[in-house]
């Protein structure tokens, strides 16, 4: 079953801005990771946060978690056209089921140059 | 050094046939894990394997799905009997963020 929620499903921007995605969960987590999946095949890891961390940040990617909400922000700055994508977040229950990723349904990004 | 690989990279079969799909990690990698990702969804996790514990198969979601893994090494998930609702991507992932390119599988 899929745990997280994201929104919006789809965000349509002009190159130069900046992109929000939000993702909420159900459940206690150990981590949350943000994944980038282009045209529908291989995902690439982008930033993984524990759930005792309340932003981190990676290059133009900024990312927040708040555990009371139980839920997960990803900021991308001075979007590109290379950037367009389906972004996911996915949550890590850790204990025995580390390691074992729940997905949302993702929101799919489109820059325009 | 090399990712993770996948093959067939796509493979289209009729209902009923059998598929076998193939996982090979990066080298010393000791977890596995196979996610299913039909059209426009999120990935839905199928099984996971850590080293010579016996694998965590709670996402399998029929009978008709197995794999297996070969100590550290190649895994294979075998779909038995396909029916169209088992058309999908299915994705391998080694020690939890390396995933492969998957397999796009069809079926007629």
């Amino acid at each position: 079953s899929q745990q997280g929620e994201e929104d919006p499903q789809a965000l349509s921007i002009q190159e130069g801005e900046n992109a929000t995605m939000n993702c909420s969960y159900k459940t206690s987590i150990n981590n949350l990771q943000w994944y980038r999946q282009n045209s529908g095949r291989g995902l690439v890891h982008l930033i993984l946060i524990r759930s005792n961390e309340r932003e981190k940040h990676s290059g133009r990617l900024r990312v927040t978690l708040d555990t009371s909400k139980k839920s997960s922000s990803l900021l991308i700055t001075a979007s590109r056209a290379a950037d367009t994508a389906s972004y996911f977040c996915a949550t890590d229950a850790g204990g025995t089921s580390y390691g074992k990723l729940t997905f949302g349904q993702g929101t799919i990004l489109t820059v325009h140059p | 050094g090399a990712g993770v690989s996948q093959s067939p990279s796509n493979k289209v079969t009729e209902k009923g046939k059998d598929v076998e799909l193939r996982c090979d990690p990066i080298s010393g990698h000791t977890a596995l894990y196979w996610y299913r990702q039909r059209l426009g969804q999120g990935l839905e996790f199928l099984i996971y394997f850590q080293g010579n514990s016996a694998p965590d198969k709670s996402g399998l979601p029929s009978d008709r799905f197995s794999a297996e893994r070969t100590g550290e090494s190649v895994s294979t998930l075998t779909i038995q009997r396909t029916q169209q609702e088992d058309s999908a991507v299915y994705l391998c992932a080694s020690s939890r963020v390396h995933f492969g390119p998957g397999t796009r599988l069809t079926v007629l």
